[in-house]
């Protein structure tokens, strides 16, 4: 069975810091792998979308990367502003089926 | 704007009781999906529907049954609501079964049994 796990559990930095959230999974037959934000009480954001033959995506201030034979993804967020603050999840999508979730990384930006 | 949307935002229901939650998609997508948060557990998949006129369970379906009334809604029915029910649904989309899509979703239901 697919288990995702994201360090940390939560996260706070000062504004303008360079942040990186880590994701790793238990089996590398994955097809891609997709962040997602979600603000408190909110739905989810999709922030990128990696498929497994891809190495790095990138949004922005964000670039998510993906190494598929290790089993890790990294969020890299640039230049952290207090409206990064929200919960950020990893899920990779093991062949035809669907999305298995990690528990998150709660992130805190202050000013 | 386009997406996933889902009804009702909040609800409580009484142990018992029974209701459906409705959701629909306007992006034209053949998939659609049901997952719960809950605190501690993260999002897991109850049922899901790869494409009109097709359901299967995900992880978590007992106390649970759907309908993929069209390609657009995909509704999640609580026959006899279970405070072990209190929870936030979420719907989701993705434009097919092939991994290549990405998922799309709603805001979410969050609902209280008592």
């Amino acid at each position: 069975k697919q288990e995702v796990t994201q360090i940390p559990a939560a996260l706070s930095v000062p504004e303008g810091e360079n942040l990186v959230l880590n994701c790793s999974f238990t089996d590398s037959a994955i097809y891609n792998l997709q962040w997602f934000r979600q603000d408190p009480g909110k739905g989810l954001t999709s922030l990128l979308l990696i498929q497994s033959s891809q190495r790095e995506q990138t949004s922005g201030r964000l670039n998510a990367s993906l190494d598929k034979s290790s089993g890790r993804s990294t969020l890299y967020i640039a230049a952290s502003q207090p409206g990064d603050s929200a919960t950020y999840l990893c899920a990779v999508r093991p062949g035809y089926s669907t999305l298995t979730f990690g528990k998150g990384t709660m992130l805190l930006v202050s000013p | 704007n386009a997406g996933v949307t889902q009804t009702p935002k909040f609800q409580v229901l009484k142990t018992g009781q029974s209701m459906t939650l409705q959701c629909a998609q306007d992006m034209n997508h053949n998939s659609m999906y049901w997952y719960r948060q809950d605190p501690g557990m993260g999002l897991r998949l109850i049922y899901y529907s790869a494409s009109e006129g097709t359901t299967d369970k995900g992880e978590v379906p007992n106390g649970y049954n759907v309908s993929r009334l069209n390609k657009r809604e995909f509704s999640l029915r609580l026959e006899s609501a279970a405070p072990s029910q209190t929870s936030v649904y979420f719907c989701a989309s993705s434009e097919g079964g092939e991994a290549i899509y990405g998922y799309t979703f709603g805001s979410g239901t969050r609902l209280t049994v008592v």
